[in-house]
């Protein structure tokens, strides 16, 4: 079955970085764009990178563009997201979630890793 | 900033019919794009509900239902259970350059 699992959340400080990673198992990972998506500690969702399948795109958020990178290694069934210059409202679980092309829609999210940016 | 609007909270008693909306804009809903939906319950990760409008994946029970029309779409709960008490989102896509995948904002169900 599909799983998602993600790991690298933590505590860091206000300016510092953090790397996100996503291990997919289950499912063809290469012939499936994937997305970072995030929910703010009571609050919504909200999307934040998507990356093609082949790595050949990448889009972002604006509240995150130019400070976090999406990336892939298809050869690993990985997903990565490292995150640059984290301010306060980084604060959130971050969710990878499977994307169905063509159609639009998120069909299989991991269980999410927490991530506090706080000094 | 959330491109798709839903009321923060619906209640209903078992039973019940609730129905929760979801309003977008000619760039999202009303540009003819899907609407999906996902249930969250506290402390997990959201689940796709409903995909393409109106489909069910497989083992979501047939209380579920959803529609879109113009620039809003809906999702409906009849005979509510106390099980369904949770978060549900709405989900499109913005053809405009500011955001390309939105959520909606949220609907907490209830069941008294």
């Amino acid at each position: 079955q599909v799983q998602l699992v993600e790991s690298g959340g933590g505590m860091v400080q206000p300016g510092r970085s953090l790397r996100l990673s996503c291990t997919a198992s289950g499912f063809a990972f290469s012939t499936y764009g994937m997305h970072w998506v995030r929910q703010a500690p009571g609050k919504g969702l909200e999307w934040v990178a998507f990356v093609w399948s082949d790595e050949s795109n990448k889009f972002y958020a604006d509240s995150v563009k130019g400070r976090f990178t999406i990336s892939r290694d298809n050869s690993e069934n990985t997903l990565s997201l490292q995150m640059n210059s984290l301010r306060a409202e980084d604060t959130a679980v971050y969710y990878c979630a499977r994307w169905v092309d063509g159609y639009n829609y998120f069909d299989h999210w991991g269980q999410g890793t927490l991530v506090t940016v706080s000094s | 900033q959330s491109e798709l609007t839903q009321p923060p909270s619906v209640s209903g008693a078992p039973g019940q019919r609730v129905s929760i909306s979801c309003t977008g804009s000619s760039s999202t809903i009303g540009a003819g794009y899907d609407v999906h939906w996902y249930q969250q319950f506290p402390g997990t990760a959201p689940k796709l509900l409903i995909y393409r409008n109106t489909l069910r994946p497989s083992g979501v029970p047939d209380r579920f239902s959803a529609s879109k029309s113009g620039t809003s779409a809906s999702l409906a709960i009849t005979g509510l259970q106390a099980e369904d008490e949770a978060d549900y989102y709405c989900q499109s896509f913005d053809a405009s350059l500011r955001a390309r995948y939105v959520f909606g904002t949220g609907t907490k169900v209830t069941v008294l």
